[in-house]
């Protein structure tokens, strides 16, 4: 059963620039799309985007794609979201997690890395 | 963007209860609809997807009904492990909403 674990927290000033890592264990990860989601204090969870690193699609939310960047490195199973020009409105949990609906899947999120914390304030 | 609407926002109950929670969608989603269960401090776990497809190793107790609009996750005979935050969340646009959750607490 395929496990994701997440880098950890993170403490950012406003416009720096934000990378978390989540790798995966334990089974298949290149065929799978690997979505980011975080959970803003007192918000929704949040759809960022999700990957599939076998064909390299990416997509993006559209209120975010100028700002975050998700991609792979299939050779260590490891996938990467990076989110720039932070501001406190990006203080959330930001969670990896396998699934979610991009240009070739379908399907919910069925596994979830454990959760990064990252607060951003001056 | 859907929007998700979850029913009530805090429910009362006791252990060995029957309990339903309600998530409403203001457009069709046909059945691309999943239920998650999270405690404090924790990652989501995935319940119900395709809205009444139990995942693997979730109890029986748990079942999801609903089609289109309209969608139910219903939790039979309560358990102490039960008491937690609940979500569903649509997969057929790519927004892949959630709702703003349900606490279960124990009355």
């Amino acid at each position: 059963q395929v496990q994701l674990v997440q880098s950890g927290a993170e403490v950012k000033k406003p416009g720096s620039s934000l990378q978390v890592s989540c790798k995966a264990s334990g089974g298949t990860f290149s065929s799978s799309v690997i979505s980011w989601v975080r959970r803003a204090p007192g918000q929704r969870f949040e759809w960022m985007g999700g990957i599939i690193p076998m064909h390299g699609t990416v997509n993006y939310a559209q209120n975010l794609r100028d700002r975050v960047t998700i991609t792979t490195d299939e050779s260590t199973g490891t996938a990467y979201m990076e989110l720039n020009n932070l501001t406190s409105e990006d203080t959330a949990v930001y969670y990896c997690a396998r699934g979610g609906r991009t240009t070739l899947t379908q399907t919910a999120f069925d596994v979830w890395g454990q959760g990064t914390l990252v607060s951003v304030s001056s | 963007d859907i929007q998700l609407t979850q029913s009530p926002s805090t429910l009362s109950a006791s252990v060995g209860d029957r309990v339903t929670i309600t998530c409403r969608a203001h457009l069709s989603i046909p059945n691309w609809l999943a239920w998650y269960q999270q405690k404090p401090g924790k990652a989501p776990r995935l319940l119900i997807y395709g809205a009444s497809t139990l995942e693997s190793g979730v109890p029986s107790r748990f079942s999801g009904s609903g089609s289109g609009r309209e969608f139910t996750l219903t939790i039979n005979s309560l358990q102490p492990d039960d008491f937690a935050t609940y979500y569903c969340q649509e997969y057929f646009t790519y927004s892949n909403s959630f709702g703003q959750g349900t606490k279960l607490e124990i009355k």
